[in-house]
């Protein structure tokens, strides 16, 4: 079975500053995609950045950037020069196919971030 | 209007109470998903469908009753919930199935059953 774990459950940054939000995962499939999306306090999920189990650079968009560790089973976001804004909800994300052969995301638990002034 | 809306934003009902979520995609995809996001818990796929085809139900209780009358628009019809059905529900959208597509969501509908 197909799982994401996020062991941070909240995390406290100083503005400016980089910060890395971790991610790990356990599948089987060979051919898998990875994504994760931030989820501000008005509810919505905003895609922010994917990678595939494929390819060989690490995915960047921005002051986003996914540290893809195959071997590790690990898809950390890196997020750079941190801004206020940046405070949210983030979530790493699996892509999956289910048993009638459909796309389904299996989410983490999610990690809390708050950008300190 | 643009990208994944969804009314009502904010809804509360009784156990008794029939209502329903509308989720509406202005991107031109193809399938369509209902997510329902609780406290503490990942977000639990609840339905799939692909070109207004049902293609999957996730053990979902029959008092959650999807619909899709068109790849545009789909609904969540609700009648008897339980408290604990109390959870945001969250719509998205992809431009097809079984790609790697990301998906795209609504706001949610943060529903209390009381």
């Amino acid at each position: 079975a197909q799982k994401i774990t996020q062991t941070q459950p909240g995390m406290f940054v100083q503005e400016k500053e980089a910060v890395t939000l971790d991610c790990t995962y356990d599948t089987s499939d060979q051919s898998y995609g990875l994504f994760w999306y931030k989820q501000p306090s008005s509810g919505e999920m905003i895609f922010l950045i994917y990678q595939g189990s494929y390819d060989e650079q690490n995915a960047t968009e921005g002051r986003y950037s996914l540290n893809f560790q195959k071997a590790r089973k690990s898809a950390n976001l890196v997020i750079s020069a941190s801004q206020l804004g940046d405070s949210a909800m983030y979530f790493c994300a699996m892509r999956v196919l289910t048993n009638f052969g459909n796309e389904k995301l299996t989410f983490g638990t999610g990690t809390r971030l708050t950008i300190i002034p | 209007e643009t990208g994944v809306t969804q009314t009502p934003r904010h809804l509360v009902m009784g156990m008794t109470n029939k209502k329903s979520l509308k989720c509406e995609q202005h991107l031109g995809h193809n399938a369509m998903y209902w997510y329902k996001q609780s406290a503490k818990k990942p977000l639990e796929l609840m339905f799939v469908y692909n070109f207004k085809e049902q293609t999957e139900n996730n053990s979902v209780p029959s008092r959650f009753s999807p619909e899709c009358p068109n790849s545009s628009h789909l609904f969540l019809h609700l009648h008897t919930l339980q408290p604990e059905d109390s959870a945001l529900y969250l719509c998205a959208s992809s431009q097809a199935p079984g790609g790697l597509y990301e998906q795209y969501f609504g706001p949610g509908t943060r529903l209390t059953v009381t």
